[in-house]
């Protein structure tokens, strides 16, 4: 069975300081791979996926993730964080295309000032 | 303006009541979808469904039902034998292929 795991709960980082938020699939076929993000009391808001091709994916708000399927690993990162970018980050891996997704346990990012 | 429309924002429920969740959609996807948030724990799925007048049980189904008798509506009802029901509900839909799900703003229940 595919399954999602975030290993890092709570990270906390400085504002400008570079990012990387883990995340590590089980899956037997090509996975559909997805990154979203979440305001506290909101719904999730897709930054960025991955089908196949490049395996260095572009998303909003200037981040970007990198598929490793030697890892098993789609390690979402982004060069200078800003303290808008506080929220809680959720990996996720689709089976059947996006049809059904299995989801991470989540990451929630604190920004120092 | 297409989007997803959950509401109510939050809710409330009495012991042994059954409420229900609203999910609005105008964006023509077929597919819908519930899932339920817990702290510490992603988002589970509750039900989907593909299509009108057809659904299937997700991962933790026990002590939920729906419907979907218009393409636009996809309701969750929580009924009382969903011991705790306290968590953040979010709607999601499909449009297929490889595009992405999208969510609504969710809905909290709450037991008083």
């Amino acid at each position: 069975a595919q399954s999602v795991t975030q290993p890092d709960i709570h990270i906390t980082v400085s504002e400008g300081a570079s990012l990387e938020l883990r995340c590590n699939y089980s899956y037997g076929a090509t996975p559909y791979l997805f990154w979203y993000v979440q305001s506290p009391g909101q719904g999730l808001q897709l930054l960025l996926k991955y089908f196949s091709g490049d395996t260095l994916v572009q998303g909003i708000k200037g981040f970007e993730a990198e598929f490793k399927r030697s890892q098993s690993s789609f390690n979402l990162r982004k060069p200078s964080v800003h303290w808008s970018d506080a929220a809680e980050y959720f990996c996720a891996v689709g089976t059947q295309g996006a049809q059904k997704l299995v989801f991470g346990q989540g990451t929630r990012l604190t920004i120092n000032p | 303006d297409g989007g997803i429309t959950q509401s109510p924002k939050y809710l409330f429920r009495k012991e042994g009541q059954n409420v229900t969740l609203s999910c609005e959609q105008n964006l023509n996807h077929d597919a819908m979808y519930w899932y339920r948030q817990d702290p510490g724990q992603g988002l589970r799925l509750i039900y989907y469904s593909q299509i009108v007048n057809d659904f299937q049980k997700g991962d933790i189904a026990e002590g939920y039902s729906v419907s979907r008798e218009k393409k636009e509506s996809f309701p969750l009802t929580v009924t009382s034998a969903q011991k705790n029901p306290t968590a953040f509900y979010l709607c999601a839909t499909h449009r297929g292929g490889n595009q992405p799900q999208h969510f609504g703003d969710g809905t909290r229940l709450s037991i008083l």
